[in-house]
């Protein structure tokens, strides 16, 4: 069956720091794969997406790398900011619709 | 443009009772779907909406249901309320349907007592 996970729950970097969040996959057929943001109340953010054709894609301070060998994807944050505390979830598309991972915690220190 | 709304954002049920959420999705978003969150199973589909007909469904009982307006708009109903269905519900909306970008909107906060 289809599952996404991750490999860390929680991540704690310093301030200034590059963050690199990493994401399981285990369906191979899916059409493209999200990094979502959520906040404490909130509900989650898109980041970036890509692909499955693709191996990477940036966007401002983030990139996102896709393994289609290893069924990986992750997230870095360059210059990790406060701001960017938060839970991150990646998330497979397929058949229209999104399977979620777990998330990671990621905590940012000043 | 006003994002993806979604009424009431608090409420409190006794089990047993029946609620129903709304969601008015992006302006021009036709794609209607609907997700749960609980901290044990984190973020679950439910279903997804699109042209006023349900596309696709998670795996959850009879008890969820929905519907989708001409005007995009949708609404999911949970009858007989468990303690279990405590969670957050996020409504999300698309463009159209496999259309990359999907926004959330914050989601209702339903407890059942």
């Amino acid at each position: 069956g289809e599952s996404v996970g991750l490999h860390l729950p929680t991540l704690s970097v310093q301030e200034g720091d590059n963050s690199i969040i990493n994401c399981a996959y285990s369906n191979s057929a899916s059409d493209y794969f999200i990094w979502y943001k959520q906040e404490s109340g909130k509900g989650p953010q898109f980041i970036i997406d890509i692909r499955s054709n693709m191996d990477k894609r940036q966007g401002q301070r983030v990139t996102v790398l896709l393994n289609k060998t290893v069924k990986h994807l992750s997230l870095q944050i360059a210059a990790t900011q406060p701001g960017d505390s938060a839970v991150y979830f990646c998330a497979e598309s397929s058949n229209y619709k999104l399977t979620f991972g777990k998330g990671t915690l990621l905590t940012v220190n000043p | 443009k006003a994002g993806v709304t979604q009424t009431p954002r608090y409420l409190i049920k006794t089990r047993g009772q029946q609620v129903t959420l709304s969601c008015s999705p992006i302006s021009g978003h036709r794609s209607v779907s609907w997700y749960q969150q609980t901290p044990g199973q984190g973020l679950q589909f439910l279903f997804e909406y699109f042209s006023e007909t349900q596309r696709n469904k998670g795996n959850f009982p009879g008890r969820f249901s929905g519907r989708q307006f001409s005007n995009s708009r949708s609404e999911m109903n949970v009858s007989t309320l468990e303690l279990g269905d405590s969670a957050l519900y996020l409504c999300a909306s698309s463009l159209d349907r496999g259309a990359n970008t999907i926004y959330f909107g914050e989601g209702s906060w339903l407890t059942v007592v």
